[in-house]
């Protein structure tokens, strides 16, 4: 299993918030994202990073920001939660020979009151 | 940009049973092509991928999928099905290796084997 983690696992909190994920790599992967799954949608895409100190948005990024100061944390931050924002939220990882394909922590269940 | 679309939300089908989950595609460019499994409570995994060549591609776990370049298409089918493929499968594609690597998903089919 690539070698990533997600904290914390699972987090109740109130609308208006803040809350930070974090998505830990020890693969030493140059390319990290954050998804979120939700019924109905599949996973869609919120930020994603092609290095340290360089992010970018996805297709649903409002309300969210990111931060990559080293090459194996990813943090996604909601400055604010709403109760859209209820969902689980899973890290990807991908290097220079995986040919496409993405590597997944175990996701983040969060639940916004 | 790319799309995917999934017709089908959920699949149920008897234990030794064939089934095909269908994913349709939308590109303006060539694209890599994936499926991915998600077992309750846990990550996705990869099951295939269909990067170049051959248009049969065969994954883990006896599934296998063919690549339609003309009707835009990547099928997913397992001759005999188990108790244990019980899971939600999710089609994604993404453009070739150009430095943009993210994927994008279809909405998810959920697999019901039932006995």
């Amino acid at each position: 299993d690539a070698g990533i983690t997600q904290s914390p696992r699972h987090k109740v909190t109130e609308t208006g918030t803040p809350v930070t994920l974090r998505c830990h790599q020890t693969e030493n992967h140059r390319y990290m994202y954050w998804y979120r799954q939700d019924p109905g949608h599949g996973l869609r895409l919120i930020h994603y990073s092609y290095g340290v100190k360089d992010t970018d948005k996805g297709e649903v990024s409002d309300g969210y920001s990111v931060s990559r100061s080293k090459t194996e944390d990813f943090l996604l931050t909601l400055e604010s939660a709403t109760s859209s924002q209820t969902s689980v939220y899973f890290c990807a990882i991908s290097g220079p020979d995986s040919a496409g394909e993405l590597f997944f922590g175990e996701g983040s269940r969060l639940t916004v009151l | 940009a790319q799309s995917v679309t999934q017709l089908d939300s959920q699949v149920p089908v008897f234990e030794e049973a064939p089934v095909e989950l269908r994913c349709n595609y939308s590109s303006s460019v060539s694209v890599y092509l994936f499926w991915y499994v998600q077992y309750p409570n846990q990550g996705l995994q990869l099951l295939l991928k269909y990067l170049s060549g051959s248009t049969l591609v065969k994954g883990i776990n006896g599934f296998e999928a063919e690549f339609n370049k003309s009707q835009t298409s990547f099928h997913l089918r397992k001759p005999s099905v188990h108790i244990s493929d019980t899971a939600e499968y999710f089609c994604a594609v993404s453009p070739p290796d150009t430095g943009r690597r993210a994927l994008t998903f279809g909405s998810g089919t959920r697999l019901q084997v039932q006995p």
